[in-house]
């Protein structure tokens, strides 16, 4: 079965630095979607990322996909205290023949003032 | 509002009882998908259904049980509750079986459930 793999699980930054959350996973897959999920709240989708080389940018927020090596970065860009939350990797598996995803473990961010 | 709705949003009971979750997805998504998350488990695929029909299965217990009705909303049944069985449980919905190509999933607010 498919593995995803996130890393850090948990960052603590301070406002205007920079730092990249990675998402490693097992087996070829062609679809990966980064969500974001405050506190007690819903996930919310920010991106998916479609093929391999695949960039995407919102605000502060960068996310990059490595087929070849697995490999996912979500790049943050001079952060912002609004930024805090848990931020989830999800690799679509098609093994048995369905298709579901399968999230990492989450990495839980902190911005500080 | 995602659009998907799920109730109740707080349910506190007591072990060896049984609850059912319930999720309407949003308009026009056939398929359902539940997700428990908990702390040291992270989110866990439990089920899936589309259309009626199961498609995938996850890490279900047998205690557990699913169901997609003909209106397309999907209950989710949880019996013989253990105190490990607390966690936050998510309803997500898609248009057809592998989620949206540019959107994946949507998920609901989620159902805390607390068993004591």
């Amino acid at each position: 079965e498919l593995k995803v793999e996130q890393n850090p699980l948990f960052l603590s930054m301070q406002e205007g630095k920079n730092y990249t959350i990675y998402c490693n996973y097992s087996t070829t897959s062609d679809r990966l979607y980064w969500y974001r999920q405050d506190p007690g709240k819903s996930l919310e989708s920010l991106f998916v990322l479609l093929s391999n080389g695949a960039v995407k940018q919102e605000g502060r927020l960068m996310a990059s996909l490595d087929t070849k090596a697995r490999l996912s970065t979500l790049h943050i860009t001079a952060a912002v205290h609004d930024l805090s939350a848990t931020y989830f990797c999800a690799v679509l598996d098609f093994t048995s023949g369905t298709y579901k995803y399968i999230f990492g473990t989450g990495t839980r961010l902190k911005v500080l003032a | 509002d995602s659009g998907v709705t799920q109730t109740p949003k707080h349910l506190i009971t007591a072990t060896g009882q049984r609850v059912t979750l319930r999720c309407s997805p949003r308009s026009g998504d056939l398929s359902v998908y539940w997700y428990q998350q908990s702390l040291d488990q992270g989110l866990q695929f439990l089920i899936q259904y589309y259309n009626g029909e199961e498609r995938a299965k996850g890490n279900i217990l047998e205690r557990f049980s699913a169901q997609q009705f003909p209106d397309l909303h999907s209950e989710l049944n949880l019996s013989s509750l253990e105190l490990g069985d607390s966690a936050l449980y998510f309803c997500a919905s898609s248009v057809g079986s592998g989620g949206a190509v540019n959107y994946g999933y949507t998920f609901g607010s989620g159902t805390r459930l607390t068993v004591v």
